[in-house]
């Protein structure tokens, strides 16, 4: 069963803060990786992708656990624009749906 | 400007219609994806089509149809056999190959 799992949030974390999002997943086959950014009633954005050395972008650092099929991000030093909720997609490599995305992690920085 | 459009942006239709809603894109990407969002939940696929003239059924392809004549070009009908369909719906496309989607605007579909 494919599955995607994320915590839904609100984490409400004050600006400047370091904050983490995990997200697991099901299916051990799975190679493709991708964090997206969602703003309120807008289409998702990609934001990075995740690959097994990790990534970083500036304040946003991403790692994959093949082990426990987790992924993470971790966003340094929140600014307030940072407030979105956070995709969690991966590969789907059965079924006849390419990606399998989550239901998000909401965060609000707040000032 | 390279991108995905979609149209209209806000959408609404009596009960038992078929509408249509466009996507457009300029990307030379070869597939292209529709999905649905309802409030709380995460994207659903309802078809995809990776060539001109091809295209697959996703995980609620129910009360659907779409077509692909041209690579730029992925036109989503909802029927009247929809059960539910107001909702977001969302296409996005991606080059042959690469696992990354980019998204279009969104039509935010409501059925009266």
């Amino acid at each position: 069963r494919k599955e995607v799992e994320q915590d839904p949030g609100p984490f409400n974390v004050p600006e400047g803060a370091t904050v983490a999002f995990n997200c697991t997943y099901s299916n051990s086959a799975s190679q493709s990786f991708f964090w997206y950014r969602q703003d309120c009633r807008k289409e998702p954005k990609l934001l990075m992708s995740v690959y097994s050395s990790g990534n970083e972008d500036g304040r946003f650092t991403a790692q994959l656990n093949r082990a426990s099929q987790y992924i993470s991000l971790l966003i340094r030093d929140s600014k307030l624009s940072d407030s979105a909720t956070y995709l969690c997609v991966v590969n789907n490599l059965e079924g006849n749906t390419p990606l399998v995305f989550g239901k998000g992690t909401r965060l609000s920085v707040i000032a | 400007d390279g991108g995905i459009t979609q149209s209209p942006k806000y959408l609404f239709r009596k009960e038992g219609q078929n509408v249509t809603l466009s996507c457009e894109q300029n990307l030379n990407h070869d597939a292209m994806y529709w999905y649905r969002q309802d409030p709380g939940q995460g994207l659903r696929l309802i078809y995809y089509s990776q060539i001109v003239n091809d295209f697959q059924k996703g995980d609620i392809a129910e009360g659907y149809s779409v077509s692909r004549e041209k690579k730029e070009s992925f036109p989503l009908t909802v029927t009247s056999a929809q059960k539910n369909p107001t909702a977001f719906y969302l296409c996005a496309s991606s080059m042959m190959g690469a696992d990354e989607q980019f998204f279009g605007p969104g039509t935010r579909l409501t059925v009266l």
